[in-house]
């Protein structure tokens, strides 16, 4: 079945660093979302993307789509500490029966 | 608009129980998917709703099953319980099934004694 890979799994840094997450899947994707989780909380919808190559922006986070349909990025630019959570990207293998399948996210832990 | 309601919050069951979870999704969604989140594990899909019919299964075993209302709330239920399927719960909503975002709701904590 499809698989969706994020890596690194955990990653910590100071704030101000950039930090990038990035997401595999095994087959191509119809479309990618990107959801954060705070500590405690649930994942929150970010963003979506559809096109081959379309990247996004939201204040310091850039969002990218590969040209193939099968991986993606997300880039924040100048941690900071309310970025902690972890983040998931999802996505829906071509076909309109196919389910939506959360990677299998990256824990970012801010520090000052 | 509310947001999407689970219920109950927190739940402590002893093995071999049955359990059943509610999840009202924002109003107008039809669409209503139900996922497992374990530590180790991540977020694993178990089923996908859409106007009362279930468009897609994770692989889960059978004492796992669901269903979803005219009004498009969505139960599901988890039978002889195991040690294993302490998780958060959490249920999620959108309006269409692709190209709409999911919006999740606060979950159920099941913990199985």
């Amino acid at each position: 079945g499809q698989q969706v890979m994020q890596i690194p799994q955990y990653q910590h840094v100071q704030e101000g660093e950039d930090f990038t997450t990035y997401c595999n899947s095994s087959t191509t994707l119809s479309n990618i979302q990107w959801y954060k989780q705070r500590p405690g909380g649930h994942p929150v919808f970010l963003i979506q993307l559809v096109k081959s190559g379309e990247v996004k922006k939201q204040k310091r986070l850039t969002f990218q789509f590969g040209e193939a349909k099968k991986n993606s990025s997300l880039h924040i630019t100048a941690t900071q500490t309310t970025d902690v959570g972890t983040y998931f990207c999802a996505g829906r293998a071509t076909g309109t029966a196919s389910k939506l399948t959360f990677g299998t996210g990256t824990r970012l832990q801010v520090t000052l | 608009k509310a947001g999407v309601t689970q219920t109950p919050r927190y739940l402590i069951k002893t093995r071999g129980q049955q359990v059943t979870l509610s999840c009202s999704p924002i109003s107008g969604h039809r669409s209503v998917s139900w996922y497992q989140q374990t530590p180790g594990q991540g977020l694993q899909f178990l089923f996908e709703y859409f106007s009362e019919t279930q468009r897609n299964k994770g692989n889960f075993p059978g004492r796992f099953s669901g269903r979803q209302f005219s009004n498009s709330r969505s139960e599901m239920n988890v039978s002889t319980l195991e040690l294993g399927d302490s998780a958060l719960y959490l249920c999620a909503s959108s309006a269409d099934r692709t190209y709409y975002e999911q919006y999740f709701g606060p979950g159920t904590r099941l913990t199985v004694t």
